[in-house]
């Protein structure tokens, strides 16, 4: 079945402990990104990536960072998250950006 | 600045009623314009999409339209259902080599 996986879904951690959202995907796409969605914000770019190896800012990437070491893999990293990164992330792909086909979301806490 | 703004935030619809939801950007190089739908606890799933040398594009109960001259495309949701309750975003961006833009969202409630 062709999708996107992220894990974990649910996360709760304290301010400062690093942390990896991983994301997934088996439709051999070059473009992936990262997006996080907050009530009356819609979803706001942090990253993208249009091969491997390349990766770009997008609207909000101050406290991520990101890699594409491979095809397929697209994480998401917070190396010191802060309580205003809580949020609900989602991970997509897309064969060169135009139709995005998204994760089911990972929900992160931080306290 | 690359902007999408979506209109309204929230709608609620009688059941066999038209939803219309709009958009309006700014950036004329944007040739590729989707509308987004998503269902609590889903990630958002691509709906239908238009580029801009169509007016209109239709498939099923939903509609694009779609005004170049003022920058601004629409979804039409005929005879809504309250399965068709979600959050609906529209998008734009150029080339497919660009980031889409998302607009903020429209929570559609179909009520019976």
């Amino acid at each position: 079945e062709a999708q996107v996986t992220q894990n974990p879904r649910y996360l709760i951690t304290v301010t400062g402990k690093k942390l990896t959202v991983t994301c997934s995907q088996n439709m051999n796409h070059e473009y992936m990104s990262w997006y996080r969605q907050d009530p009356g914000l819609g979803l706001r770019q942090i990253y993208y990536s249009m091969n491997v190896e390349v990766t770009d800012k997008g609207d909000v990437p101050e406290g991520y960072k990101v890699s594409r070491k491979e095809k397929r893999n697209f994480p998401l990293i917070l190396e010191s998250p802060s309580p205003n990164q809580t949020s609900l992330y989602f991970c997509a792909s897309s064969p060169r950006g135009y139709e995005q086909y998204f994760g089911p979301g990972t929900r992160l806490t931080v306290t | 600045q690359q902007q999408v703004k979506q209109s309204p935030q929230s709608l609620i619809v009688q059941k066999g009623g038209i939803s219309i939801i709009n958009c309006a950007y700014e950036n004329t190089a944007f040739d590729y314009f989707p509308w987004y739908q998503q269902f609590p606890g889903k990630g958002p799933a691509l709906l239908i999409a238009i580029r801009p040398d169509v007016s209109e594009k239709k498939e099923g109960r939903f509609t694009i339209s779609f005004n170049k001259s003022a920058k601004q495309f629409s979804l039409h949701i005929m005879d809504s259902q309250p399965g068709d309750s979600a959050t609906y975003f529209c998008a734009a961006s150029s080339s497919g080599n660009t980031p889409l833009v998302f607009g903020k969202g429209t929570r559609l409630s179909v009520i019976a």
